[in-house]
């Protein structure tokens, strides 16, 4: 059964500092894995998409990276900013049952001014 | 940017009283989903469906029901609302292949 594990629970960070986001999962069987941003009380907001051929993806101040064999994927944040202040969820396609995403527990992250 | 819609986005509601919770995309994604997220908490999959006319239970039993007539609306009842049933709904979709899902903003529904 595919467990996705996040480490750190929560962290809290000085603004403009460089942080790494940690997801594993214990089934390399998979698709995909999507890294999303959840604000308190509103919908999830996709960041990344990586597909299980691909090493890594970019989009502005983040960067997603996926080590399949491994289990592992980091979602660095480069110079951090009180608005990326968020839940981050990690979530892997499974290629047993594709219909559904697994949701890591989710980092709540604090970047204090 | 993702166009997906969910309405109400805030619904209080007495026991007892039937509620349709709205969801619509613009995407013509086949696939969508309901999730049901308490606090805090982590995401349930309540409903899914890949395409129209078809549907299927998550892997939390919930007592809504849902319908897929048209691709692009998803729409969730609850035939008797009750206080177990507060909480936050999250529609989402999804294209084809390993493609991004996406998520609507939220109902959050408070049953008193």
């Amino acid at each position: 059964k595919q467990e996705v594990t996040q480490i750190p629970a929560a962290l809290s960070v000085p603004e403009g500092e460089n942080l790494v986001l940690n997801c594993s999962f214990t089934d390399s069987a998979i698709y995909n894995l999507q890294w999303f941003r959840q604000d308190p009380g509103k919908g999830l907001t996709s960041l990344l998409l990586i597909q299980s051929s691909q090493r890594e993806q970019t989009s502005g101040r983040l960067n997603a990276s996926l080590d399949k064999s491994s289990g592992r994927s980091t979602l660095y944040i480069a110079a951090s900013q009180p608005g990326d202040s968020a839940t981050y969820l990690c979530a892997v396609r499974p290629m047993d049952s594709s219909y559904k995403l697994i949701f890591g527990s989710g980092t709540r992250l604090l970047v204090r001014p | 940017e993702a166009d997906i819609y969910q309405t109400p986005r805030y619904l209080v509601i007495g026991t007892g009283k039937k509620i349709t919770l709205e969801c619509s995309q613009t995407m013509g994604h086949d696939k969508m989903y309901w999730y049901q997220q308490d606090p805090g908490m982590e995401l349930h999959l309540i409903h899914y469906s890949y395409g129209v006319n078809s549907t299927e239970k998550g892997d939390l039993s919930s007592e809504s029901t849902v319908s897929r007539i048209r691709t692009e609306h998803f729409p969730l009842t609850l035939e008797s609302a009750r206080p177990s049933h507060t909480s936050q709904y999250l529609c989402a979709s999804r294209g084809q292949g390993g493609s991004e899902q996406y998520f609507g903003p939220g109902t959050r529904l408070t049953v008193t």
